[in-house]
């Protein structure tokens, strides 16, 4: 079975600055999806970036960015310019077929 | 915003006792999930549904059921609640784009005292 691991259960970064978050996963499928949810203290959990796997280039959202390794198994997600609001848990996940698996989370702080 | 509502939002009930949850779509999505949080865990898969009647188990099944009678509505029962079962509770549904993304529900808090 597919397993996703996120080492950091928690991160903090200055206001202004750059902070990337680690995870990493464990499939023997050459074919799937990568995504970062966003999780706030409200609760609803918020869809941040996704990437494919036969795509080579990392996928980027505004302020958000991936660095994806495919052969590393690795997709980190990098915030630049951290903002307030960005503070939350965020979750990577890996999707195939129609099954989602999710790493633990990293909570995220952002200092003003 | 997939049009994705959960009932109830909150709920303490007691070992032993009966519980549903429901989530409802307003969009038509064949398919449909539940899954549970818990502090290091993530979210966990419980079951999903690929259409009308037509339901899986996901990775932690053991205590739960549910029913999917209609495309916008899937429910899930837990038929004799334990305190291992208190935990948030999010309803997804899946987009059927290039990504197959998934989208949630706001959550339902489940205390089993």
């Amino acid at each position: 079975a597919q397993t996703v691991t996120q080492s950091q259960p928690e991160m903090s970064v200055q206001e202004a600055e750059t902070v990337t978050l680690s995870c990493t996963y464990d499939t023997s499928e050459s074919d799937y999806y990568l995504f970062w949810y966003k999780q706030p203290p409200s609760r609803q959990m918020i869809l941040v970036i996704r990437q494919e796997a036969y795509k080579q280039q990392n996928a980027t959202e505004n302020r958000f960015s991936v660095n994806f390794q495919k052969a590393a198994k690795s997709f980190s997600l990098k915030i630049s310019d951290s903002q307030l609001g960005d503070a939350a848990m965020y979750f990577c996940a890996y999707r195939s077929a129609n099954h989602m698996r999710f790493g633990a989370g990293t909570r995220l702080t952002v200092k003003p | 915003d997939a049009g994705i509502t959960q009932s109830p939002r909150h709920k303490v009930t007691e070992t032993g006792t009966p519980v549903t949850l429901r989530c409802h779509q307003t969009e038509n999505h064949r398919y449909m999930y539940w899954y549970r949080q818990d502090p290091g865990h993530g979210l966990r898969l419980i079951h999903y549904s690929y259409g009308v009647k037509d339901t899986d188990k996901g990775e932690v099944s053991d205590g739960y059921s549910v029913s999917r009678s209609k495309t916008e509505d899937f429910l899930l029962t837990l038929e004799s609640a334990t305190s291992s079962q208190t935990s948030v509770y999010f309803c997804a549904i899946s987009i059927l784009s290039s990504y197959n993304e998934q989208f949630f529900g706001p959550g339902t808090r489940l205390t089993v005292l």
